[in-house]
């Protein structure tokens, strides 16, 4: 198996630009994470979905987040508008049923001017 | 609320052993995850213990108790590939069977 796939795997956007996550779980799995991280704030559970429906956005910092997850082979994250303070690594992870290992993708390193 | 503390950093040398702490304050949990994380890298996997006591993997222990809300993960035989930050997360009854995480510590080894 390829493992989870995100891309890109780095972005560089100015302030005020829509930015778009992409995320490809692995086969079979049924629960999928998106995850922030910074120096500052450590990692940071930002949305999960179990079976393609959201369960628990709480930690989506705010409207400007929003997250997809039309089929069970792909998921988005959106930032619209992109703010500096936006500026981190971006993972997003899979596993086989919620509370069992997760396998993170390579992430997307983004940086917002 | 439920919290996870482990040590920010600790220091080791090479071919020695070292001990990761990870004190916990939870409601309730079903396990305790261990997950390492090199610079630049992203989370692996390393261990997962549903019931107290210890699991050997490797040069790779985890323990738990629930009794003292305690567990670590020791390291054996000290590599200076085995630099990097390591997670503890526990997966809480109370949140929607999520992982609820440490702030890592860094293990930095010398030669």
């Amino acid at each position: 198996d390829a493992g989870v796939i995100q891309s890109p795997r780095h972005e560089v956007t100015e302030m005020g630009q829509e930015v778009t996550l992409r995320c490809k779980p692995i086969s079979g799995h049924n629960s999928l994470f998106w995850y922030r991280q910074t120096m500052m704030r450590g990692l940071e559970l930002l949305i999960y979905f179990n079976n393609n429906v959201p369960i628990d956005d709480s930690g989506m910092p705010e409207d400007r987040f929003s997250a997809k997850m039309p089929n069970a082979s792909f998921s988005t994250l959106k930032i619209q508008p992109s703010e500096p303070r936006d500026s981190a690594v971006y993972f997003c992870a899979s596993s086989l049923q919620t509370g069992t290992e997760q396998y993170f993708g390579p992430g997307t390193r983004l940086t917002v001017t | 609320g439920q919290s996870l503390e482990q040590p920010s950093e600790v220091t080791a040398v090479e071919g020695a052993i070292v001990q990761i702490n990870c004190t916990y304050q939870t409601s309730g949990f079903y396990g305790l995850s261990w997950y390492q994380q090199h610079d630049g890298g992203a989370p692996t996997f390393l261990s997962y213990n549903a019931l107290d006591g210890l699991e050997e993997t490797g040069r790779f222990s985890s323990f738990l108790s629930r009794s003292d809300s305690y567990g670590y993960l020791l390291l054996q035989e000290l590599q200076m590939k085995d630099s990097a930050s390591y997670f503890c997360a526990v997966t809480g009854l109370d949140s929607n069977y999520q992982l609820i995480w440490g702030a890592g510590t860094k293990l930095i080894i010398k030669p």
